[in-house]
């Protein structure tokens, strides 16, 4: 069955420490992969997006890996800050549009 | 830009009684979601707009959901009758889209309305 994991356990990191999260799937063939973050109370926010045919993104502090061979994709904060404490979402993006999330992992970054 | 907007922010029913959703999403904005997040889940997609018409709505339990979009723009979600079990946040995301073949889409999301059945 068609199945996407991410860490359902909270990941506690020391500030200026780099965060990584993982997002694993099977039986999905995705065009793209993107990553969210969501506040309490808020609607996800996107953050980037990686396409199948790319293996790595970066964008200021975050950097985004996809290896669709190992079907999993990993999600780097470096030089992380409490602000950047929140639940981030991993999201396929299969054929017209469709977009398939993750449970999510939830990020404490304690100062 | 305005973002995407949703009311009410928050509903409280006791089952079987009736509620509606409203979204507006992002100006000139083709495509529109309509997600239901249970907590300590990811969104979970209920109905896809390619402007008014349906893409995708095979998780939409039809026999108590429906969902339209007027004229391409707003959308409203009704649940008649509720149950428990729909305690959940409504999110309303919408997409520029008008692209084919897999293109990527980032959604845009608006900050939901929570659902408590009682």
């Amino acid at each position: 069955s068609q199945k996407i994991e991410q860490n359902s356990e909270a990941l506690n990191i020391q500030e200026g420490k780099t965060a990584t999260l993982t997002c694993n799937y099977t039986n999905y063939s995705p065009a793209y992969l993107q990553w969210y973050r969501q506040d309490p109370g808020r609607g996800p926010v996107f953050l980037l997006l990686i396409r199948e045919n790319e293996k790595e993104k970066r964008k200021e502090r975050l950097k985004v890996t996809f290896d669709t061979t190992l079907k999993q994709s990993l999600f780097h904060i470096t030089a992380s800050q409490p602000a950047d404490s929140a639940t981030y979402l991993c999201a396929l993006g299969t054929g017209g549009f469709k977009t398939i999330f993750g449970a999510g992992t939830r990020l404490f970054v304690k100062a | 830009e305005a973002g995407v907007a949703q009311s009410p922010r928050y509903k409280i029913i006791e089952k079987r009684q009736s509620v509606a959703f409203w979204c507006n999403p992002i100006s000139g904005h083709a495509t529109l979601y309509w997600y239901q997040q249970i907590l300590g889940q990811g969104p979970k997609l209920l109905i896809q707009f390619q402007n008014n018409g349906v893409v995708d709505d095979s998780q939409l339990p039809k026999d108590r959901f429906s969902a339209e979009r007027l004229k391409g723009v707003d959308s409203t979600l009704k649940i008649q009758p509720a149950k428990l079990e729909d305690s959940a946040v409504y999110l309303c995301a919408s997409s520029p889209g008008g692209a084919s073949g897999g293109a990527a889409e980032t959604q845009y999301f608006g900050p939901g309305t929570r659902l408590l059945v009682l």
